[in-house]
């Protein structure tokens, strides 16, 4: 099956800084989404983003499908940010989605 | 448009006991599929459903069941339960798969199980 990879496991930061989070996926794929999982549990969708650029605020994502990576960018970084970010993603032939393991990001002020 | 709503949201059951949940899709969504989150595996696919049939299972024992009704809500059964089942367990909807297109999935706030 698809592996998924995500870098750094664990990420702090201080308030008003940027980031980069990265999804590495070892094989092509007919979707990709972002998530932030908050305290609760509950997966937020942030992306849906098989392919291309897509902003939203201060959140942006790029998938670069033909080398098989996507990148979740988080500009001007506050508290509310922090939580778990997963990237996940599905083959058409495959009826499952595979996660990543998950990018933890503590965001002090 | 409302969300994805689980039932129940928090459970405590205890080993041998057998466990029903409950996931209700977003209005016009044929598929839901159940997640299993744990802190030692991470998030795994258990099953998906669509229009009433499984469309796909993952590596789980068949403990783990499900169903959809006609009207697209979902069930999750996992019998004689043991300790390694406790977990968050998340349900999802999209729209499918159409042309090879896969549609968003939206997830509910999951059904946190504690097995004693």
């Amino acid at each position: 099956g698809i592996q998924v990879e995500q870098s750094p496991p664990d990420l702090i930061l201080q308030e008003g800084a940027n980031s980069t989070l990265r999804c590495n996926f070892s094989d092509s794929v007919n979707n990709l989404q972002w998530f932030h999982q908050n305290p609760w549990g509950q997966l937020i969708n942030l992306f849906y983003i098989p392919s291309g650029t897509k902003q939203n605020g201060r959140l942006s994502a790029t998938t670069v499908a033909t080398e098989r990576y996507s990148l979740l960018y988080i500009s001007s970084s506050q508290t509310t940010d922090s939580g778990v970010y997963f990237c996940a993603v599905e083959r058409v032939n495959n009826n499952d989605m595979r996660f990543g393991a998950g990018t933890r990001l503590t965001v002090k002020p | 448009k409302a969300g994805v709503t689980q039932t129940p949201r928090y459970l405590i059951k205890t080993r041998g006991q057998q466990v029903t949940l409950s996931c209700s899709p977003i209005s016009g969504h044929r598929s839901v599929s159940w997640y299993q989150q744990t802190p030692g595996q991470g998030l795994q696919f258990l099953f998906e459903y669509f229009s009433e049939t499984q469309r796909n299972k993952g590596n789980f024992p068949g403990r783990f069941s499900g169903r959809q009704f006609s009207n697209s809500r979902s069930e999750m059964n996992v019998s004689t339960l043991e300790l390694g089942d406790s977990a968050l367990y998340l349900c999802a909807s999209s729209l499918g798969r159409l042309a090879g297109v896969i549609y968003e999935q939206y997830f509910g706030p999951g059904t946190r199980l504690t097995v004693t």
